[in-house]
């Protein structure tokens, strides 16, 4: 089956810099990636996903970039600030199979 | 707005007893999920569903089982509760035809002493 690592599980970062949130991928017919964040005691919530027919993708301070060669994939925060302080997923999925594959998370601090 | 629901926030159940999680969700979802989440081992999949009585083992099924007779709910069961099964639980529902995202309830946090 897929296995997802994700590094590093624990990132410091001073208010304004940037932040970057690498995994790779075993399944090289996985197809989907999306990235989760989860704010202390709150639920996981969808943030942005890249499909695998686009090398990059952003949405304001955020995106991620995909490898498909070297089945790795990328979540980059510009700016950062306290509110982005959360522990971050990433996942993968494959055409067809409607569960995702979760990373093991990393824990963002921002320091204001 | 999506809403996920779980029936408990925090459970305490003794080892050998059997438990009942519940999740409801109010959008018509085919597809629903649990997951367990452990610091450091991120979110992993015990089972899903992608419709009424039709489910799927995930990655860790092995104590588990689940069940559902209706669409808007997915229930897991532990048939016989062990310390090793204390965990946060989260279930996910989504509508594939409509996106690939999946929303998540708040999570029940159950402890097995």
């Amino acid at each position: 089956g897929e296995n997802v690592e994700q590094h590093p599980s624990t990132l410091s970062v001073q208010e304004g810099d940037s932040a970057v949130i690498k995994c790779t991928y075993s399944d090289s017919a996985s197809n989907y990636f999306p990235w989760y964040k989860q704010e202390l005691g709150k639920r996981p919530q969808l943030i942005i996903d890249i499909r695998s027919n686009v090398g990059e993708k952003k949405d304001q301070r955020i995106a991620v970039t995909l490898n498909k060669t070297a089945k790795h994939f990328s979540l980059h925060i510009t700016e950062t600030q306290p509110e982005d302080s959360a522990v971050y997923f990433c996942a993968a999925s494959r055409a067809g199979r409607r569960a995702l594959t979760f990373g093991s998370g990393t824990r963002l601090q921002v320091q204001p | 707005d999506v809403k996920v629901t779980q029936s408990s926030r925090y459970l305490v159940k003794r080892t050998g007893e059997k438990v009942f999680l519940e999740c409801v969700q109010d959008m018509d979802h085919e597809n629903m999920f649990w997951y367990r989440q452990d610091p450091g081992l991120g979110l992993r999949l015990i089972y899903f569903s992608y419709d009424v009585k039709m489910k799927e083992k995930g990655d860790i099924p092995e104590g588990y089982s689940v069940s559902r007779e209706k669409k808007e709910r997915f229930s897991l069961i532990l048939e016989s509760a062990s310390t090793n099964q204390t965990s946060m639980y989260l279930c996910a529902s989504s509508y594939p035809a409509r996106s690939y995202e999946q929303y998540f309830g708040p999570g029940t946090r159950l402890t097995v002493t």
